[in-house]
């Protein structure tokens, strides 16, 4: 089973500050079949990125992914009040299984 | 527009099973896999299982095999997954989720149910 590790645990931010989460696997995630997905408080997950780094239908250009093999990248640019949430990455290349989930607040 | 609506909350005794249900709509239901995943109070999401919603055919993760079970009824276009042999620490939120990719087994989950408060307790 592939394994992903996320960090940090909290990120604490300012409003219009960029944000870098990182999530990083056991062994590598073939053809970068990595997910990104956002849950705000008492809400069912959201799919933000697939593949790695596109985005998907709705989901603002602030939002961006990157990475590859092990190593993968949630970037938000420039953090708005609304992006107050958990964010899990995923890795669908080898069953599935989800990163234990980085905590975004606004400072 | 695709919509996912999952049966209500439960309440269950250890030792008991339990069934929710996933009813899709606005999409041909048979082309896409259907996952389910849950989250326990206050934790991460934890993948369950797949099933082909064409075939019939489901994957476990292993943690859940023998457990859990998935079927779909492709006439009323809804998916059924039911775990068994309750314990407390099965209290948790269950979903169904969406394969983002027609005829495509696995990938990330594009469409979420609302998902289902299971609470196992004596």
């Amino acid at each position: 089973e592939i394994v992903l590790t996320q960090s940090p645990g909290t990120l604490s931010l300012s409003p219009g500050e960029r944000a870098t989460l990182s999530c990083r696997a056991s062994q590598s995630v073939s053809s970068s079949y990595l997910a990104w997905y956002q849950q705000k408080s008492g809400q069912a997950p959201r799919l933000l990125i697939y593949g790695a780094s596109s985005r998907a239908t709705g989901i603002p250009d602030r939002f961006s992914g990157s990475g590859s093999g092990t190593d993968f990248t949630l970037t938000i640019s420039r953090l708005e009040p609304e992006d107050v949430a958990v964010y899990y990455c995923q890795q669908y290349g080898s069953s599935v299984t989800f990163g234990p989930g980085t905590k975004v607040d606004i400072k | 527009q695709v919509q996912l609506v999952q049966s209500g909350a439960e309440v269950k005794k250890p030792g008991a099973s339990v069934k929710v249900s996933c009813k899709a709509s606005g999409y041909t239901f048979t082309t896409y896999y259907m996952h389910w995943v849950r989250q326990a109070p206050g934790q991460g999401l934890e993948w369950m299982g797949i099933i082909n919603t064409s075939g019939g055919s489901t994957s476990y993760a292993q943690k859940f095999h023998g457990r859990v079970t998935v079927t779909r009824d492709t006439s009323t276009a809804t998916v059924y997954m039911e775990l068994s042999s309750l314990r407390s620490e099965d209290t948790a939120v269950y979903y169904c989720a969406r394969g983002d990719r027609a005829g495509v087994r696995w990938g990330s989950s594009d469409y979420w149910g609302q998902g289902t408060l299971v609470t196992v307790s004596s």
